[in-house]
């Protein structure tokens, strides 16, 4: 089956205990990313990865690393999590960063960090 | 930068009512890509359709249909027969058509409730 694995789904740790949150997809998408949602602000882009080794910010990168040593996975890094990174965080993909393609998105991870 | 509106915070509907769902957006772009995304409770983020700028014809799938307006830069959802299972929140987004920084721009959501 076709999709976006993301783990672990649920997170409570605290404030700065370094975590990775894993993403992972099973078809062959060139482009992955990364979003956090919070309560009235919609989803905001963190980090995005046009290739293998190729990344870059979104419009809230702080406090947040990413890599793509592989196409298939792209792991979020919070070196030092703060509890304002309480959030829920998706990854998506995509066939290719042009054309429109349609981002297909993981199942979330909420994570709380006290 | 690109930014996308959604005017209502929630919205209910009856059961196998239509309702329809506003978006707006602004984008020096010409070329571009718009979309409606259902997250339920269950937050899932789950495509429910898909607009390019370029087509003139508003795009449908079953009883989800949109009302692009390019000129005016509206991008509304309408839901027709509505369903209980129909119940989420709905997000408007914007993409562009490729290069740096090709990301989704989400507006902040719709609530809607499906009254039985």
């Amino acid at each position: 089956e076709a999709q976006v694995t993301q783990n672990p789904r649920y997170l409570i740790t605290v404030t700065g205990k370094k975590l990775t949150v894993t993403c992972s997809q099973n078809m062959n998408h060139e482009y992955m990313s990364w979003y956090r949602q919070d309560p009235g602000l919609g989803l905001r882009q963190i980090y995005y990865s046009m290739n293998v080794e190729v990344t870059d910010k979104g419009d809230v990168p702080e406090g947040y690393k990413v890599s793509r040593k592989e196409k298939r996975n792209f792991p979020l890094i919070l070196e030092s999590p703060s509890p304002n990174q309480t959030s829920l965080y998706f990854c998506a993909s995509s066939l290719r960063w042009r054309g429109g393609e349609t981002q297909y998105f993981g199942p979330g991870t909420r994570l709380l960090v006290l | 930068a690109q930014t996308v509106t959604q005017s209502q915070p929630e919205m209910s509907v009856q059961e196998a009512e239509t309702v329809t769902l506003s978006c707006t957006y602004d984008t020096s772009e010409s070329d571009y890509y718009l979309f409606w995304y259902k997250q339920p409770p269950s937050r899932q983020m789950i495509l429910v359709i898909r607009q390019e700028a370029y087509k003139q014809q508003n795009a449908t799938e079953n009883r989800f249909s949109v009302n692009f307006q390019k000129a005016a830069k509206s991008f509304s959802l309408k839901i027709s027969d509505s369903q209980l299972g129909d119940a989420a929140m709905y997000f408007c987004a914007w993409l562009n058509s490729g290069g740096s920084n090709y990301k989704l721009t989400f507006g902040k959501g719709t609530l809607l409730t499906v009254n039985p």
